[in-house]
């Protein structure tokens, strides 16, 4: 069965600050990775995400994630948060005979002070 | 384009008692799937359809149950409820399914409280 895990549960960082929030997974096969964002009171919004091709993968609002196969790792990254980044981010992993099926991980709540 | 619809968007149950959740995906997809959200368990998946077949189940019990309509809108029912249950659950839906999955978009939610 295949995992997901996120390294931080909660991280505060000043405006400006850069971002990086840690994602590993544990499955043998060729997988599909996202990003889910859930600012608050809002549904969940697919931030980026990785099917195969250049592992470095841009999203909305400035975010990027790169895909390391070694490592089993997909970590997102932003160069400048702002205050409106604050939300609880979803690193989930789909494996290419599993459908639908998203294995979320635990997510990681990000607040950005002013 | 509208979004995922669920509705309700609140739900108050009592232990024991069953309930149906109501989903419509966005005009054009067919598959729809069911997440169930909570603080302790975080994401789970418990099932997919596609044209009225579910593809995939998650480890919840046989009291969770779904359906798929001819339209592609999806219900979900939880009997015999238990204080467990309280969660947001969430509908998604998504155009295709394959090798090369379309992106899922996710509803509100549905948040039930058993109390």
């Amino acid at each position: 069965a295949q995992s997901v895990s996120q390294h931080n549960h909660h991280v505060i960082l000043s405006e400006a600050a850069s971002l990086e929030l840690g994602c590993n997974y544990s499955y043998g096969g060729t997988v599909n990775l996202f990003w889910y964002v859930q600012y608050p009171g809002q549904h969940l919004q697919l931030l980026l995400k990785y099917f195969s091709g250049d592992p470095l993968v841009k999203g909305i609002k400035g975010f990027e994630a790169e895909f390391i196969k070694s490592k089993f790792s997909f970590n997102l990254r932003k160069p400048s948060v702002q205050w409106s980044d604050t939300a609880e981010y979803f690193c989930a992993v789909i494996s290419n005979n599993a459908g639908n099926m998203l294995t979320f991980g635990g997510g990681t709540r990000l607040m950005v002070k002013p | 384009k509208a979004g995922v619809t669920q509705t309700p968007r609140y739900l108050i149950k009592t232990r024991g008692q069953q309930v149906t959740l109501s989903c419509s995906p966005i005009s054009g997809h067919r598959s729809v799937s069911w997440y169930q959200q909570t603080p302790g368990q975080g994401l789970q998946f418990l099932f997919e359809y596609f044209s009225e077949t579910q593809r995939n189940k998650g480890n919840f019990p046989g009291r969770f149950s779904g359906r798929q309509f001819s339209n592609s809108r999806s219900e979900m029912n939880v009997s015999t409820l238990e204080l467990g249950d309280s969660a947001l659950y969430l509908c998604a839906s998504s155009a295709v399914v394959g090798p090369n999955n379309s992106p899922l978009h996710f509803g509100n939610g549905t948040r039930l409280t058993v109390t």
